[in-house]
């Protein structure tokens, strides 16, 4: 079975200074994808940026980037120059892409952007 | 992105009575959709996958008789939570599956259910 680990419940970060949130997951699979999702507190689920293991080059996003590292089954995130308005909970989420097509979320990272 | 759409995005309700909450995938067709329930500060649950034209697939745990689930069609799921108590209270979200290039979940807004 799958499993999505975030170790950092709670984060802050200055504005304008770049942080790093961290996800390890474990699978036998060896097609899967890795996603980072944003909650603000409106709820609504944001896509921030995905990753498919098959790809070796880094997702990015903008400001937002991750290091992804398959032998080490790690997939952190890192978001530069924070703005307040990415203060929310962060999910890392795993997804095998047959089957039940289930997400498997960590969970999750409130991080909080200081003016 | 796709847009998925749930109604309503807050619903208040008596003790005892049942509620309907809709999903719709506006602009794609989705085979396989799912239902999630999320308490204050923590993670997505996993309730339960619709499937379209079948039998709902329900987590362990998960009363199937207290929380109905209707795929009728491509493009819209129910949740009927039936004879509500006050700690079915909660905040429900539904996703749609889009399978192919994209294999990825598309997020409803959510429902925030309270049950007096």
């Amino acid at each position: 079975a799958q499993t999505v680990t975030q170790s950092q419940p709670e984060m802050s970060v200055q504005e304008a200074e770049t942080v790093t949130l961290s996800c390890t997951y474990d699978t036998s699979e060896s097609n899967y994808y890795l996603f980072w999702y944003k909650q603000p507190p409106s709820r609504q689920m944001i896509l921030v940026i995905r990753q498919e293991a098959y790809k070796q080059q880094n997702a990015t996003e903008n400001r937002f980037s991750v290091n992804f590292q398959k032998a080490a089954k790690s997939f952190s995130l890192k978001i530069s120059d924070s703005q307040l308005g990415d203060t929310a909970m962060y999910f890392c989420a795993f997804l095998v892409p047959s089957g039940t097509y289930k997400y498997i979320f960590g969970t999750g990272t409130r991080l909080k952007v200081l003016a | 992105g796709a847009v998925v759409s749930q109604h309503p995005s807050w619903v208040i309700c008596k003790s005892g009575t049942s509620v309907k909450i809709e999903c719709r995938s506006l602009d794609f067709q989705a085979t396989t959709m799912f239902w999630y329930r999320q308490f204050p500060k923590q993670s997505l649950m996993l309730m339960a996958t619709s499937n379209e034209g079948s039998k709902a697939t329900y987590e362990q745990g998960v009363e199937k008789d207290k929380f109905l689930i209707n795929h009728a069609s491509l493009t819209l799921s129910t949740l009927t939570v039936t004879s509500a108590h006050p700690e079915d209270s909660s905040f429900y979200i539904c996703s749609a599956f889009r399978q192919g290039i994209r294999n990825e979940q598309y997020f409803g807004p959510g429902t925030r259910l309270t049950v007096t």
